[in-house]
């Protein structure tokens, strides 16, 4: 069974850092893109970060371009967002998500991350 | 903020039939990517609900359908049932250099 926990949210101030990591299982997570989505409380879905199987490309939404980096070990079957100078904007649920033709097939159950002094 | 657009809200009684639009533009849909929709139950995360434009996952009852033509898509729920009360969203691929995966304005499904 296909299996993806987040963890690492939290509140956080303004201008500070996070690390999200999502722990893979039930599949061969080196053969997967993977990304990152979010969502803000009430609001619909967007798209955070793609990183590819052997990370060699990745992509960033503009709306966190040079303050989020999405890496990934696959030696221990994780992913990870580092996200740094969090802005209130930033405050969101954010779930992992395995790829597959351009879909987002699996996700994980998501880790709420709150920005706010 | 969202490249796709779909009605707020659509509702329909048990057993009818509701459709979901989603309206893109020739940087994605149009362009010849295939359009996924996920539905999102209160309180949980995103599920898979038809991939390439309307191929089902497994489990997936064939109450839900889904179309695309042109810069447009459509999901359509038949013989709608109560447990099918959750938020829709239609997902593509965007070419241009702002935006690669785009999900649409989200619509909740009520049943009367």
């Amino acid at each position: 069974e296909v299996q993806l926990v987040e963890s690492g949210g939290g509140l956080v101030q303004p201008g500070g850092s996070l690390r999200l990591s999502c722990a893979a299982s039930g599949f061969t997570f080196s053969s997967y893109s993977m990304n990152w989505v979010r969502q803000a409380p009430g609001k619909g879905l967007e798209w955070v970060s793609y990183i590819s199987s052997s990370s060699s490309t990745i992509y960033y939404a503009d709306s966190v371009k040079g303050r989020f980096t999405i890496s990934r070990d696959n030696a221990k079957n994780s992913l990870y967002l580092q996200m740094n100078s969090l802005r209130d904007e930033d405050t969101a649920v954010y779930y992992c998500a395995r790829e597959r033709h351009l879909n987002f097939d699996y996700w994980g159950q998501g880790t709420l991350v709150t920005v706010s002094s | 903020q969202s490249v796709l657009t779909q009605p707020p809200s659509v509702s329909g009684a048990p057993g009818q039939r509701v459709t979901i639009s989603c309206t893109g533009s020739s940087s994605n849909i149009g362009a010849g990517y295939d359009v996924h929709w996920y539905q999102q139950l209160p309180g949980t995360a995103p599920k898979l609900l038809i991939y390439g434009n309307s191929n089902r996952p497994s489990g997936v009852p064939d109450r839900f359908s889904g179309s695309k033509s042109g810069t447009s898509a459509s999901l359509a729920i038949t013989g709608l049932q109560a447990e099918d009360e959750a938020d829709y969203y239609c997902q593509s691929y965007d070419s241009s250099l702002s935006a690669f995966y785009v999900f649409g304005t989200g619509t909740k499904v009520t049943v009367l």
